[in-house]
């Protein structure tokens, strides 16, 4: 069975541009996370969908970034405008929300803003 | 407020040598415990998970790790370490919403390097 996705792999865009960062969570996961990791702030969660619903997304670190799930197979994150201090690595985690308790993590989107 | 503290930034070790990693939680509650371990590039890949029962747990590669509330610790071990294992490891405290899993919060995590 196919892991997480994430899209793209690498991404180095300029301070101000729009930053679109994708997910595909495993088939038949519930639940979908974005998590930030940078040197200086660890592994953070950003925010976490259930059945396609954001529940918390109280680590969003502000309103230039925003995360929809438009159905049960697909997540974005967006950062509008993308800011220098924004370069890390995005990671999505998927998991099955009653039973697994297990979160399942893609191979991340490093982020590098000029 | 929840928390988990690797006191461990960096450990070296040499091949065949014992592991233990240390991990420390903050959490009100009975807790839903991970390792998890990172190869340079890679995502987050499960190594162990405690919900109940008994406080020694088995996981992948040959890793174990021992619950103990009274010490709100959650130490990851291995007898022998191979050098495939040099990766960082990363300690997690999941919340309990019900009985299901809300949020994980992890540790600032503890880079192994492994001497040949």
């Amino acid at each position: 069975d196919a892991g997480v996705i994430q899209s793209p792999r690498h991404e180095v865009t300029e301070m101000g541009q729009e930053v679109t960062l994708r997910c595909k969570p495993i088939s038949g996961h519930n639940s979908l996370f974005w998590y930030r990791q940078t040197m200086m702030r660890g592994l953070e969660l950003l925010i976490y969908f259930n059945n396609n619903v954001p529940i918390d997304d109280s680590g969003m670190p502000e309103d230039r970034f925003s995360a929809k799930m438009p159905n049960a197979s697909f997540s974005t994150l967006k950062i509008q405008p993308s800011e220098p201090r924004d370069s890390a690595v995005y990671f999505c985690a998927s998991s099955l929300w009653v039973s697994e308790h297990t979160q399942y993590f893609g191979p991340g989107t490093r982020l590098t803003v000029l | 407020a929840q928390s988990v503290t690797q006191p461990d930034i960096h450990i070296t070790v040499s091949e065949g040598a014992s592991l233990e990693l240390r991990c420390n939680y903050s959490y009100g509650a009975t807790p839903y415990l991970f390792w998890y371990v990172q190869s340079p590039g890679q995502g987050l890949q499960l190594l162990l998970k405690y919900f109940s029962g008994d406080t020694l747990v088995q996981g992948i590669k040959g890793f174990e790790a021992e619950f103990k509330r009274s010490q709100s610790s959650f130490n990851l071990r291995k007898p022998s370490v191979h050098w495939s294992d040099a990766a960082e490891y990363f300690c997690a405290v999941g919340e309990r919403r019900g009985s299901t899993l809300g949020r994980l919060y992890f540790g600032r995590g503890t880079q192994l390097t492994v001497w040949p």
